[in-house]
């Protein structure tokens, strides 16, 4: 099964801009994963889907300040011009089929600070 | 309005048990695949358990496989983990998840806690 690796904390200024990071086991790079947002006492929200040439299908009203990148292993999810409600937990996660069962892992998440 | 309703959630000792349920609304359940997801205290995400549209496959992750069992009842819009012999780490809030196959979770419920302790 893939590792996902999430820092456990970021932080950055209001209105500047910040790249998480999830870093999958490098014989799983090739895979799509997907980022959450998990806002305090909130339930999740999907982001988007992202694959390892950094295309990406966002969830419903998503801003378009959220972007996705790829490179190598590692996915990146992008928020410009940080608002004060995007201080949430970032969770990327990672679906399979292993014969004909399906799963998810998910990493421990990034705790992301607006100053 | 899409809404995911769980409820059963409950302070409980160890090897006891609890089912979970979760109501659906507001989008046609029989075309969704559904999951239970949970969160323990200070960890992050660990998906739990999946259901087919159908309901004829189940996938578990190995953590719960032997003492969780998912189900669904389409005529009442309702997804169910039935949980046994419920440990200690088994605390956390559970979520219910849908999502239409090969796709993510688009819809997610509020969450209930599950509490196992002493």
């Amino acid at each position: 099964l893939p590792v996902l690796t999430q820092p456990p904390s970021a932080s950055a200024l209001l209105g500047a801009s910040i790249k998480l990071t999830c870093t999958l086991s490098s014989e799983h790079s090739a895979y799509t994963i997907e980022w959450y947002q998990q806002r305090p006492g909130r339930s999740p929200q999907y982001i988007m889907k992202l694959k390892s040439d950094g295309s990406h299908t966002k969830g419903d009203g998503i801003p378009d300040r959220f972007m996705g990148s790829s490179s190598g292993a590692d996915r990146y999810l992008t928020l410009s011009n940080l608002q004060s409600d995007d201080e949430a937990e970032y969770h990327c996660g990672e679906s399979h089929t292993i014969d004909g069962q399906v799963g998810w892992v998910f990493g421990e998440g990034t705790k992301l600070t607006v100053l | 309005e899409v809404q995911l309703l769980e409820s059963g959630g409950n302070l409980v000792q160890p090897g006891g048990s609890l089912r979970l349920s979760c109501a659906a609304s507001g989008f046609t359940f029989s075309n969704y695949a559904m999951s239970w997801v949970r969160r323990a205290p200070g960890k992050g995400l660990e998906w739990v358990s999946t259901i087919s549209v159908s309901g004829r496959s189940t996938s578990y992750a190995d953590s719960v496989k032997g003492r969780f069992t998912i189900s669904r009842d389409i005529s009442k819009n309702t997804l169910f983990l039935h949980m046994v012999n419920l440990r200690v780490e088994d605390t956390a809030i559970y979520y219910c998840a849908a999502y239409r196959p090969k796709e993510a979770f688009t819809y997610w419920g509020q969450g209930t806690l599950v509490s196992v302790s002493s």
